[in-house]
């Protein structure tokens, strides 16, 4: 049973545009949704995360637009660049219990 | 540097020899955990432990043990490996306290091969 579904699984995208990348979760308990960005090659590593407590995060050109009453959650890149061709993983978790559930990730390629 | 690390990287084994993947951190985290990735199916957790001498499981615990003797380091033990345990290894750690407790810092991975 997965908890966290993330569409879609590949995303081809051109220099300069929006990457979108969308998260859905079953599970009210969950109170953390980070996103983590993994290199070929290399582990996972944080780059954006919400609390429902709020709708929306920015970090640069990195944004996390939440819906508590829909449980979905989305990661949109602005101005995607090349650089940023990676396989991104939307993940959820409840506090208390700590157990990170993740979806089953998003291949991004960003063409010059 | 603050990083985790894990041994082996890669590691190519026969089935029912007792393996080990040793993890270690260096940033005093509570919180250890361990992943394993496959294609479609992302990562899934295994075992977690929110401090020493504390575990628990994880999604998929079958065919897998851990200890926590010390803060710094979470070994994965496969007693008797599968062909089904095929797979990419993730250990991560973070800290259980303040604004920053939910971050979880990933090692490079740990491919294993069980033939």
């Amino acid at each position: 049973q997965q908890q966290v579904k993330q569409s879609p699984q590949s995303l081809i995208v051109q220099k300069g545009g929006i990457s979108i990348i969308n998260c859905a979760y079953e599970n009210t308990a969950f109170d953390y949704f980070p996103w983590y960005q993994q290199f070929p090659g290399k582990g996972p590593a944080l780059l954006i995360a919400i609390r429902p407590d709020v709708s929306e995060k920015k970090e640069g050109r990195f944004t996390i637009s939440f819906n508590k009453s829909a449980k979905q959650f989305s990661l949109h890149i602005m101005d995607s660049q090349p650089g940023d061709s990676a396989t991104y993983f939307c993940a959820a978790e409840s506090t208390g219990r700590r157990a990170l559930t993740f979806g089953s990730g998003t291949r991004l390629q960003v063409q010059p | 540097e603050a990083q985790v690390t894990q041994n082996p990287r890669y590691l190519i084994t026969v089935t029912g020899k007792k393996l080990t993947v040793t993890c270690s951190q260096n940033m005093n985290h509570e919180y250890m955990s361990w992943y394993r990735q496959d294609p479609g199916l992302g990562l899934r957790q295994i075992y977690y432990s929110m401090n020493v001498e504390v575990t628990d499981k994880g999604d998929v615990p079958e065919g897998y043990k851990v200890s926590r003797k010390e803060k710094r380091n979470f070994p994965l033990i496969l007693e008797s490996p599968s062909p089904n345990q095929t797979s990419l290894y993730f250990c991560a750690s973070s800290t259980n306290r303040g604004l920053r407790q939910n971050e979880q810092y990933f090692g490079p991975g740990t491919r294993l091969t069980v033939t």
